[in-house]
C-alpha cells in the first residue's frame, strides 16, 4: 500500500458526460501528478500540482482540468467524454521538493470506461 | 516530449533463469532515471532511482546499471521466480520539469514455474 488513495476504482459512463476522479496523496506529500494509461500506451503524464498550484502540464486535453485543494487532495475533471478517453487514470504523489530524484508513489488507479 | 524506449516488449523465462532488459533514453539533458515494477491489478512500485553515470543499484535479486553517456539503463533479475512476473517500467525525469516523468511502455516479464 503506497498511501495514495484514489476514488472511485471503476467508473462507467456515456459519451458526452463529465466525471471527477479524486486523489488523496500520502501524508506530507505536496506534489500530486496525474497520468493516463490507454490501451497499448505507456503511462502518459497529464498534469502536476505542487502545494495547490499547477506546476507542469503534459499531454492534457482542453476538456480535462485538475485542481489541488488546501488539504492537498486533488481532483481530475474530464468533460465531454469520448470513447477514446477510456483508460486507467493514476494519481501519484511525492515529497515536498521538486527534485527529479524523488520517487513518485502511485495510487491504485481509476478505470474509466466510456460507452 | 522525450522518447523513452524499452526492450523487449515482453519476455517469457523459466523459473531460475536470469534475465535482463533495456531502457533507452536521450543521453543529453539527463537528470534521473527511475525503475518501477508493476504487477497486474496493483499500482506501480518504485525499485530504483539512478542518477550518476556508472550507477549500480541492487535490491535482492534485482539490480540495475546506468550509462548516461550512451543513454541506456539495464535491469537484471538473477534466478527469476514466478513472483517476479510483472511489467517493469523505466521513467526519465529530466531537469527543470518539476519531477515530471516520461515513462517507457514497459517490459512484461512472465516467469514460468
Amino acid at each position: 500500500d503506497s498511501g495514495v488513495t484514489q476514488t472511485p476504482k471503476h467508473l462507467i459512463t456515456a459519451t458526452g458526460q463529465r466525471v471527477t476522479l479524486r486523489c488523496s496523496p500520502r501524508s506530507g506529500d505536496l506534489s500530486v501528478y496525474w497520468y493516463q494509461q490507454s490501451l497499448d500506451q505507456g503511462l502518459q503524464f497529464l498534469i502536476q500540482y505542487y502545494n495547490g498550484e499547477e506546476r507542469a502540464k503534459g499531454n492534457i486535453l482542453e476538456r480535462f482540468s485538475a485542481q489541488q485543494f488546501p488539504d492537498l487532495h486533488s481532483e481530475l475533471n474530464l468533460s465531454s467524454l469520448e470513447l477514446g478517453d477510456s483508460a486507467l487514470y493514476f494519481c501519484a504523489s511525492s515529497v515536498g521538493t521538486l527534485s527529479s530524484y524523488n520517487e513518485q508513489f502511485f495510487g491504485p488507479g481509476t478505470r474509466l470506461t466510456v460507452l | 516530449i522525450l522518447n523513452v524506449e524499452q526492450s523487449p516488449q515482453s519476455l517469457h523465462v523459466q523459473e531460475g533463469d536470469s534475465t535482463n532488459f533495456t531502457c533507452s533514453f536521450p543521453s543529453s539533458n539527463f537528470y534521473a532515471l527511475h525503475w518501477y515494477r508493476w504487477e497486474t491489478a496493483k499500482s506501480p512500485e518504485a525499485l530504483f532511482v539512478m542518477t550518476l553515470n556508472g550507477d549500480e543499484k541492487k535490491k535482492g535479486r534485482i539490480s540495475a546499471t546506468l550509462n548516461t553517456k550512451e543513454g541506456y539503463s539495464y535491469l537484471y533479475i538473477k534466478g527469476s521466480q514466478p513472483e517476479d512476473s510483472a511489467t517493469y517500467l523505466c521513467a526519465l525525469a529530466p531537469p527543470n520539469t518539476g519531477n515530471q516523468f516520461y515513462f517507457g511502455t514497459g517490459t512484461s516479464l512472465t516467469v514460468i514455474p
